[in-house]
């Protein structure tokens, strides 16, 4: 039980195109969703949360503009990157849990996807 | 101060010994507590969670918590190459629905 799908898992595009990633829980409702950035060799930065039906909380230093995270319903979260350019390359993982109201429940990962921005 | 604390290592043990990751955290009323492993290039995945105090046992894998020196500990026995990867310790805050991650240690099993 418990997976997170995440679509897709490599993406290379040109400087200024705008990529959409999905983060699906497969077997269970996630009322909230994590999205995370990582560098190589360094480690997990938190973005963003997003709860079902609501606006995301973003982490300091994020551009929400910039990163465009929608959570329409309680299987699907969806992070874009708009007009990416080479320095937004990096490693994005989304998580899911069913935490909103207890916290004893853990982040379910997705296997991340690896953005390449030429 | 970091919410959660970690040695980045790396860690290297021999095959079949045991590993012993720490993991400190900084909020008293810190509730629930996990282990994560990291694969290079992979995303993480969970391996323990642990929310009392003691030991929590499944199968080559004990975690502990002791809430009073705010500690949690994973031992991995009888380690092996495939144990090699990053392990994550994660924190969550009671009612805040925060997680908050260490930032890994590196684990080495030699063989």
């Amino acid at each position: 039980g418990a997976v997170v799908s995440q679509h897709p898992s490599r993406v290379i595009c040109k400087s200024g195109t705008s990529v959409k990633i999905e983060c699906r829980s497969l077997d269970f409702q996630a009322t909230t969703m994590f999205w995370y950035r990582q560098f190589p060799k360094q480690s997990l930065m938190l973005m963003a949360t997003s709860n079902e039906g609501s606006k995301a909380t973003y982490e300091q230093g994020v551009e929400k503009d910039k990163f465009l995270i929608n959570h329409a319903s309680l299987t699907l979260s969806t992070l874009t990157v708009t007009s990416a350019h080479p320095e937004d390359s990096s490693f994005y993982i989304c998580s899911a849990s069913t935490g909103f109201h207890n916290s004893n429940q853990p982040q379910h990962f997705g296997d991340g996807t690896r953005l390449s921005i030429l | 101060q970091k919410e959660v604390e970690q040695n980045s290592g790396p860690l290297s043990v021999p095959e079949g010994a045991i590993a012993s990751l720490n993991c400190t955290y900084s909020d008293r009323v810190s509730q629930s507590f996990f282990w994560y492993r990291q694969y290079s290039g992979k995303s993480p995945e969970l391996i323990m969670s642990i929310y009392s105090n003691g030991d929590k046992e499944d199968g080559r894998f004990t975690a502990q918590l002791n809430k009073a020196s705010q500690y949690v500990s994973l031992l991995i026995r009888d380690s092996q190459p495939s144990d090699s990867a990053t392990y994550l310790c994660a924190v969550t805050v009671y009612n805040f629905n925060k997680f908050y991650f260490g930032s890994g240690t590196k684990l080495n099993v030699k063989p």
